[in-house]
């Protein structure tokens, strides 16, 4: 069955605290994974797809990375601002549909 | 430009009602997705579109749900006799071109649905 499973399930840092937020797939045949931002009350905002295991993209303060299990967000230096709650989601081979995880809460303190 | 608009924003029905909530993709975008999404849950498939077809309904949980988009633009879902358990925000994205397992799906508001 295709899954996909987020780490931790929420994350509190401080202002300026950097780390990393894990998603790991089980998506056959996975086409791209893709990062959302989704702030309370609104609909996922796109950040990132990643193709292929290797790839990197960068956005501001926002990292992403792909190996052939799971990818990684990472959040350098992290203002309040950033706080939100995080999806992945894989695209599969056979069809459009995205399967996301549940999310990860972050919360940055000033 | 405007993004993807859904309507209404919020709906509160009675069990055993009928509801139609409707989703305007951005303009000239082929392909429309609807997803329901539970809180605390990232959203979750239902069916989706390109232009008016309807190439895959098997995320739509039985047969009270349903969903059209007879032009190709306007989509509207259907949950006949709601029920309870059908509380949830309901989701709709779209994207620019058709087949594309790589293109990126926009997201609208949602609707969020409540059955009393």
């Amino acid at each position: 069955e295709d899954q996909v499973t987020q780490s931790p399930e929420a994350l509190r840092l401080q202002e300026g605290e950097s780390s990393s937020l894990n998603c790991s797939y089980t998506v056959s045949g996975l086409r791209g994974l893709f990062w959302y931002r989704q702030d309370p009350g609104k609909g996922p905002e796109f950040l990132f797809t990643l193709y292929s295991a290797g790839e990197e993209k960068e956005k501001e303060r926002l990292k992403a990375t792909l190996t052939k299990k799971e990818s990684f967000l990472h959040i350098t230096a992290p203002k309040p601002e950033d706080s939100a709650t995080y999806l992945c989601a894989g695209s599969m081979e056979y069809g459009n549909k995205l399967v996301f995880g549940a999310g990860t809460i972050l919360r940055v303190k000033s | 430009g405007a993004g993807v608009s859904q309507s209404p924003r919020y709906k509160v029905t009675k069990r055993g009602q009928d509801v139609a909530l409707r989703c305007d993709p951005i303009s000239g975008h082929v392909s429309l997705y609807w997803y329901r999404q539970a809180l605390g849950q990232g959203p979750e498939f239902l069916t989706y579109f390109n232009y008016e077809a309807q190439q895959d309904k098997s995320g739509l949980p039985n047969d009270r749900f349903s969903a059209e988009r007879p032009e190709g633009s306007i989509s509207t879902l259907t949950i006949q006799r709601t029920e309870q358990r059908d509380s949830a925000m309901y989701r709709c994205a779209s994207s620019t071109t058709p087949g594309g397992y790589q293109e990126t799906q926009y997201f609208g508001p949602g609707t969020r649905l409540l059955v009393l």
